[in-house]
């Protein structure tokens, strides 16, 4: 089986502008998370999705959002980004029930100047 | 919220020595999971091993275990005879198995881990 894959691997952006990062799960897997990686912070849930659903929502500003397409695929956004929203941005898929493990992605590297 | 507490920045071993990285962790709950993860400088984030926490048996993957103490909420990891592959951040994780949250890892601050030849 092909594993948790996450596009673009490394972005650029500078502050004000938006982006957009992507995560495909595992084939069969219904909930994708988004967590946020940075030296300060450590890993911050952003949120779960699970069958195009939000499931569970971390403690970030409005300007984080995301969404679950019907085949799992998962995009997360960021508006107005500031300097402080570089970070590794990492996804993780699973099954999504009380017993299913979670499968990382390699990553997102967002820098923004 | 809940909480994890690694309270070792940073732990060095030797090449085939063993080495133990603790973990705490602050629930009111009975039932949850708690689970291992290395993240090497690629930064995959990689699943070493897992403990129920109705399960009193410590959970073992090769030469990763766990001293699993619920009553302390203690959750400790055991690697023997090191490699350098070893090298790595090491993070304690908590996850709920039911309700709106139990698809949220909480993970404590990590451990990063030196193997020496």
């Amino acid at each position: 089986k092909a594993g948790v894959t996450q596009t673009p691997r490394y972005l650029i952006k500078t502050r004000g502008q938006q982006v957009t990062l992507s995560c495909s799960p595992i084939s069969g897997h219904r909930s994708v998370s988004w967590y946020q990686q940075t030296p300060g912070q450590g890993l911050q849930f952003l949120f779960e999705y699970f069958s195009e659903t939000q499931r569970n929502k971390g403690n970030f500003p409005g300007r984080f959002s995301g969404r679950q397409f019907s085949n799992s695929r998962s995009e997360m956004n960021v508006s107005t980004l500031e300097l402080g929203d570089s970070a590794l941005y990492l996804c993780a898929s699973s099954l999504g029930t009380a017993y299913s493990e979670q499968y990382f992605g390699p990553g997102t590297r967002l820098t923004v100047t | 919220a809940q909480t994890v507490t690694q309270s070792q920045p940073e732990m060095s071993v030797q090449e085939a020595e063993t080495v133990t990285l603790s973990c705490t962790y602050d629930t009111s709950e009975s039932d949850y999971y708690l689970f291992w993860y290395k993240q090497p400088p690629s930064r995959q984030m990689i699943l070493v091993i897992r403990q129920e926490a109705y399960k009193q048996q410590n959970a073992t993957e090769n030469r990763f275990s766990v001293n699993f103490q619920k009553a302390a909420k203690s959750f400790s990891l055991k690697i023997s005879d090191s490699q350098l592959g070893d090298a790595a951040m090491y993070f304690c994780a908590y996850r709920r198995p039911r309700g709106s949250t139990l698809g949220r890892l909480y993970f404590g601050r990590g451990t990063q881990l030196t193997v020496w030849p």
